[in-house]
């Protein structure tokens, strides 16, 4: 159990929806992480979050988005779903910006 | 070309055998290098996290970072069927804003 929680852990949502994935990070890391998981692509990084702050962006679609409350815990928004958006989508965390990254277990995401 | 390379097996070998894998990559920035295991349907763990060149030891597994050549390697002693699960490098640059880049994994599979 690396301390990273995600919720939920399977969605199941129609084309054209919006959905709201949610990560709390381990005790005391500062930056979260989003990446996106299919066969095709691996393991793609989507943005991080950094007390808050907005600090990389890396492949996230317009489509997309995410925040990190003052709590840290962070969520990241998807909307107008796409049959190609089903994918496992991880959330990671870090003490700081440069350290390592601890996984959560996924959610896994499935539009129809 | 992609910046990180990483065949993608499977490979399979048997037990108690060592095992390697092995990345190379492109980008001479990168300076964090990383190696995850992943099993099926679960969020990747961190194994070994070095930094630069060199080798680090951790039980049966050994890092190798070959900077001059952009080559690293994991290896994996007396390998055992709890083993098998996909392995993904990872490597990142030294600016805190520098993304995390993953390579597509390999699958190893440790036969009794």
């Amino acid at each position: 159990d690396s301390g990273v929680t995600q919720t939920p852990k399977h969605l199941i949502t129609a084309t054209g929806q919006r959905v709201t994935l949610r990560c709390s990070p381990r005790s005391g890391d500062l930056s979260v992480y989003w990446y996106q998981q299919s066969l095709d692509q691996g393991l793609q990084f989507l943005i991080q979050y950094y007390n808050g702050e907005e600090r990389a962006k890396g492949n996230i679609l317009e489509r997309f988005s995410a925040q990190q409350f003052p709590d840290l815990h962070s969520e990241l928004n998807l909307s107008s779903l796409e049959l190609g958006d089903s994918a496992l989508y991880f959330c990671a965390s870090s003490e700081d910006r440069v350290a390592e990254q601890y996984f959560g277990p996924g959610t896994r995401l499935t539009v129809t | 070309q992609k910046e990180v390379e990483q065949d993608p097996g499977p490979l399979s070998v048997p037990e108690g055998a060592i095992v390697s894998l092995n990345c190379t990559y492109s980008n001479s920035a990168f300076q964090y290098f990383m190696w995850y295991r992943q099993y099926s349907r679960k969020g990747p763990e961190l194994l070994m996290y070095t930094y630069s060149s060199g080798n680090k030891e951790d039980g049966r597994f050994t890092a190798q970072v070959d900077k001059s050549s952009k080559y690293i390697s994991l290896f994996i002693r007396d390998s055992q069927p709890s083993d098998s699960a996909t392995y993904l490098c990872a490597m990142r640059g030294y600016s805190s804003a520098s993304k995390i880049i993953f390579g597509s994994g390999t699958r190893l599979s440790i036969r009794p």
